[in-house]
């Protein structure tokens, strides 16, 4: 296994068209994070997922945002219509459910993300 | 809610030279985990130490360590015998219920 992968690293797209982002996550965590992360500041919570289940949704993630993890393997995170405010980098974690607090996560490289 | 907040967005340290990097967190919980996470420049961010909120001994990692003060809901991160390598943004976080929430972070320069 190795690590957390996403795909694709980079992407520049039009104002008003639709992405879409993947992420696999290490085989044996059932946990899977997404975050948004603009210059000069720390990640900014989105979504996570048990296994297949959404299980929160920060109020960050508009309705234009979709993430889904079928089969609770990878990962997808789409943006339709896409604003300039949506230029960031965007990070997925995973990690182990623990019985308590967290074992910390792993990161992937992330996908930078330019609407022009 | 449950904020981080880091209040030194650059520091500096010579090489060989020992650093500080403050965090301080807001909760109500008891149980919770804090982090220390580190980004090189266009890396992935790496796990650098974590610390449990209900162990009273600061967690150890190498040159990395804590000074966790849970009444003061203070958590810094020190890094002895800097190298070059340590340069890089530094992250406080806080976890609790596996939902886990970052400060705006703090950018490391190591002069040689």
């Amino acid at each position: 296994d190795t690590g957390v992968s996403q795909d694709p690293r980079h992407k520049i797209t039009k104002r008003g068209q639709n992405v879409t982002f993947r992420c696999d996550p290490i085989s044996e965590h059932n946990r899977l994070y997404w975050y948004r992360q603009t210059l000069g500041q720390g990640p900014e919570f989105l979504t996570y997922f048990q296994n297949e289940a959404q299980l929160e949704k920060s109020r960050l993630l508009s309705d234009r945002f979709s993430a889904e993890r079928p089969k609770g393997s990878f990962s997808t995170l789409e943006i339709q219509r896409t604003e300039q405010g949506d230029s960031a980098m965007y990070l997925c974690a995973s990690s182990e459910v623990v019985t308590r607090g967290a074992g910390g996560y792993t990161f992937g490289s992330g996908t930078r993300l330019t609407v022009v | 809610a449950q904020t981080v907040t880091q209040s030194q967005p650059e520091m500096s340290v010579q090489e060989a030279e020992t650093v500080t990097l403050s965090c301080t967190y807001d909760t109500s919980e008891s149980d919770y985990y804090l982090f220390w996470y580190k980004q090189p420049p266009s890396r992935q961010m790496i796990l650098v130490i974590r610390q449990e909120a209900y162990k009273q001994q600061n967690a150890t990692e190498n040159r990395f360590s804590v000074n966790f003060q849970k009444a003061a809901k203070s958590f810094s991160l020190k890094i002895s015998d800097s190298q070059l390598g340590d340069a890089a943004m530094y992250f406080c976080a806080y976890s609790v219920h596996n939902d886990m929430r970052f400060g705006a972070g703090t950018r490391l320069t190591v002069k040689p």
